[in-house]
């Protein structure tokens, strides 16, 4: 039972859009910044979103982050083939004083 | 450009132990810390613990505390993480993430190719 909830799995077609949720708690989101990463299998895991909004330099502004509350949400505008990959939330928890990834979700582009 | 080389896989057995290495390139090692995290067959990613190369500060999740021993070499940038009595349930894939964290803000901004890890009798 992951400590940040995200739906398992999505599905849309190329060159549509789709958001993914990452809820949280006080102690987490709600208090510190939220990352998300892609993860494709046999692949290491590659940095999409930090500090909730901001991407890396290499990143297409086809990614982005938003945050309201205890809840987070990353939108993939122009999807592509290339995109189908698992992806998830990650932040800090200062109750538990340790890092808490999201469950992933398994992004299907057909 | 920032690398981070994990060490090959590995293959013990129920009780032993495992010590997997991070070497870096690319980057003012001394400025960052690493993050571990593990995924295993058909799971998740799940944080086990972080370090700090100036300080050696520490944090572990707490299902790993005193199972998990992480060090860092500045001479030749590099990580390490040890665990201590393996179960089969520890068997997966190791990743080293590089870590930039103020406070509680983190993120694991480059990440090693991953370490298997097979516990079997």
């Amino acid at each position: 039972q992951s400590v940040l909830t995200q739906p398992p799995s999505m599905s849309a077609a190329p060159g549509q859009k789709v958001t993914i949720s990452c809820s949280g708690s006080s102690s987490n989101i709600g208090s510190n910044f939220v990352s998300w990463y892609q993860h494709l299998p046999g692949t290491a895991p590659k940095l999409l979103i930090y500090e909730d909004n901001r991407r890396p330099s290499e990143i297409p502004d086809r990614f982005s982050g938003s945050k309201s509350g205890t809840s987070a949400t990353l939108g993939i505008t122009g999807l592509q083939t290339g995109d189908e990959a698992d992806y998830y939330c990650a932040t800090w928890d200062s109750s538990l004083s340790g890092g808490v990834f999201g469950g992933g979700t398994k992004l299907t582009v057909l | 450009q920032v690398q981070l080389v994990q060490s090959g896989a590995e293959v013990k057995k129920p009780g032993a132990s495992v010590k997997a290495s991070c070497k870096t390139s690319g980057y003012a090692f001394s400025n960052y810390g690493f993050s571990w995290v593990r995924q295993a067959p058909g799971q998740g990613l799940e944080w086990m613990a972080w370090i700090s190369v100036y300080g050696g500060n520490t944090d572990y999740a707490l299902r790993f505390q005193g199972r998990v021993t992480m060090t860092t070499d500045t001479s030749t940038r590099t990580a390490y993480m040890e665990l201590r009595s393996l179960r089969s349930d520890d068997t997966a894939v190791y990743y080293c993430a590089r870590t930039s964290r103020s406070g509680d803000n983190v993120a694991f901004d480059f990440w090693g190719q991953g370490t298997m890890v097979t516990v079997s009798s």
